[in-house]
C-alpha cells in the first residue's frame, strides 16, 4: 500500500486566497483526522471523520476552515480566505483500528 | 485522557539502548499507552501501545509499572535514524471516543555518533 497521501506537498499563497489541501488515506480505513503543527502550538488536531462523517471538528480554528469527505478514499481541507497566521504543516492521517497511520504533511506558507 | 509527562530533550550514543520515561498517573483502567515519534519534517510515525502488559515488537519495547503510573519505551540499539521527537500518549479506545491521539510536547531522542 502507498500510505496516506497528501497534495500538495508544498504550498506557497498570499493571504485572503482559498487553499485546499487534499488526502487521499488508505484503502479500507474507515477513520480519517486533520492535523495542524506549528511551534507554537504543536501537533493539534483540528476534525475527524468515521465511514465519511464528520464525528468532531471542535478543533477548526474558526469559520475560514472547513473539511469535506465526499468518499471514503478522498477528503478535502479549505482555507478560506487565508491569513499568514494559517501557515503550518497539514497533516492527514487514516486508521482502521487503534493504530493511526500519518501521511508525509503539506507545508503551507501564507504570505 | 490523562496527561502525560515527558523530558523535553535526552541523548544516547549510537548501539546503545535508549530509555525514554513517560508518566502518566492519573491514567484510568481503560486508557492505553502509545507511543509515536516524528522525525524531522515526516508525519509522526506509531511505535507501539499497550494497556498493561509489557509489549515488544520489532521496533521497541514498552515497560509499563505494575501501578500503571509510569512506562518507559526501550529502543534497544539505538541508530542515529532514531533521532527524533517521541510522543508518549494515553488514550481511551472506544466507538465514542473514535482514535483521537492528543499529542504533548514529547522527548527530542538524540542519537550521537
Amino acid at each position: 500500500d502507498a500510505g496516506v497521501i497528501q497534495s500538495p506537498r508544498h504550498e506557497v499563497t498570499e493571504m485572503g486566497q482559498e487553499v485546499t489541501l487534499r488526502c487521499k488515506p488508505i484503502s479500507g480505513h474507515d477513520y480519517l483526522f486533520w492535523y495542524r503543527q506549528t511551534m507554537m502550538r504543536g501537533l493539534e488536531l483540528l476534525i475527524y471523520f468515521n465511514n465519511n462523517v464528520p464525528i468532531d471538528d471542535s478543533g477548526m480554528p474558526e469559520d475560514r476552515f472547513s473539511a469535506k469527505m465526499p468518499n471514503a478514499s478522498f477528503s478535502t481541507l479549505k482555507i478560506q480566505p487565508s491569513e499568514p497566521r494559517d501557515s503550518a504543516v497539514y497533516f492527514c492521517a487514516s486508521s482502521l483500528t487503534e493504530t493511526q497511520y500519518f501521511g508525509p504533511g503539506t507545508r503551507l506558507l501564507v504570505l | 485522557d490523562a496527561k502525560t509527562t515527558q523530558p523535553p530533550s535526552m541523548d544516547c550514543a549510537e548501539g546503545r539502548a535508549a530509555n525514554l520515561p513517560c508518566n502518566h498517573s492519573t491514567i484510568s483502567g481503560n486508557e492505553y499507552v502509545y507511543w509515536y515519534r516524528q522525525i524531522h519534517s515526516q508525519g509522526p510515525q506509531y511505535i507501539i501501545h499497550g494497556l498493561k502488559n509489557n509489549e515488544t515488537n520489532e521496533m521497541a519495547s514498552l515497560i509499563i509499572t505494575e501501578d500503571r503510573k509510569s512506562s518507559t519505551l526501550i529502543l534497544p540499539h539505538a541508530t542515529l535514524r532514531d533521532t527524533a521527537v517521541y510522543y508518549c500518549i494515553v488514550r481511551v479506545w472506544g466507538e465514542t471516543s473514535g482514535s483521537r491521539l492528543t499529542f504533548g510536547e514529547g522527548t527530542q531522542l538524540t542519537v550521537n555518533p
